[in-house]
């Protein structure tokens, strides 16, 4: 069980354009879902928390008109980067949390690539 | 300083070694504790979760917390090739803004050889 997924794993994008990462609990309902950035060698750094059918929130530093957050269900959270650069080519990953549960269940995490 | 420290390694040992791993905080609010392992271009497994000071165990893995010294460890028993990876400590507070937020440690890289 707790198992997330997340689509695409990888994925290659041209300076400019706009990419959505899909972020799914699979066999629970999670209230929050959570979106990490890694960059090589490095820990994750969480970029925002997302509750279901509420605006995300956003930490410090993190552009929330770049980096748009969606939770329309207790099962899917999506993240878009909007109007990429090469600088937010790295790795991305979502965690959820179940209703009651402390445990954050990570996706797979999605590569971005931005040429 | 860093909320949490943890040192990156790289931690080398030979197959069958009891592995030691360790992170230290300074955030009081911090009361549950948790391991991930990350295996090179995949997201962090979870390993351990505790809650209070003590000792648990799940079978080669145990974690230890300390809050009075505000450090907590991993300890791996008999250790596998296959637990090559990089361990990622992590911890969040009980309630308030900080509620459900993961702090995270460097990671340390461990390799296993046979």
């Amino acid at each position: 069980g707790a198992v997330v997924s997340q689509h695409p794993s990888w994925v290659i994008c041209k300076s400019g354009t706009s990419v959505k990462i899909e972020c799914r609990s699979l066999d629970f309902q999670a209230t929050t879902m959570f979106w990490y950035r890694q960059f090589p060698k490095q820990s994750l750094m969480l970029m925002a928390t997302s509750n279901e059918g509420s605006k995300a929130t956003y930490e410090q530093g993190v552009e929330k008109d770049k980096f748009l957050i969606n939770h329309a269900s207790l099962t899917l959270s999506t993240l878009t980067v909007t109007s990429a650069h090469p600088e937010d080519s790295s790795f991305y990953i979502c965690s959820a949390e179940g209703t009651g549960g402390l445990e954050q269940y990570f996706g797979p995490g999605t590569r971005l690539t931005v040429t | 300083q860093k909320e949490v420290e943890q040192d990156p390694g790289p931690l080398s040992v030979p197959e069958g070694a009891i592995v030691s791993l360790n992170c230290t905080y300074s955030n009081s609010a911090f009361q549950y504790f948790m391991w991930y392992r990350q295996y090179s271009r995949k997201g962090p497994e979870l390993l351990m979760y505790t809650y209070s000071s003590g000792n648990k165990e799940d079978g080669r893995f145990t974690a230890q917390v300390d809050k009075s010294s505000k450090y907590i460890s991993l300890f791996i028993r008999d250790s596998q090739p296959s637990d090559s990876a990089t361990y990622l400590c992590a911890m969040r507070g009980a309630g308030g803004t900080s509620y459900g937020k993961l702090t995270f440690g460097q990671g340390t890289i461990l390799t296993v050889h046979p």
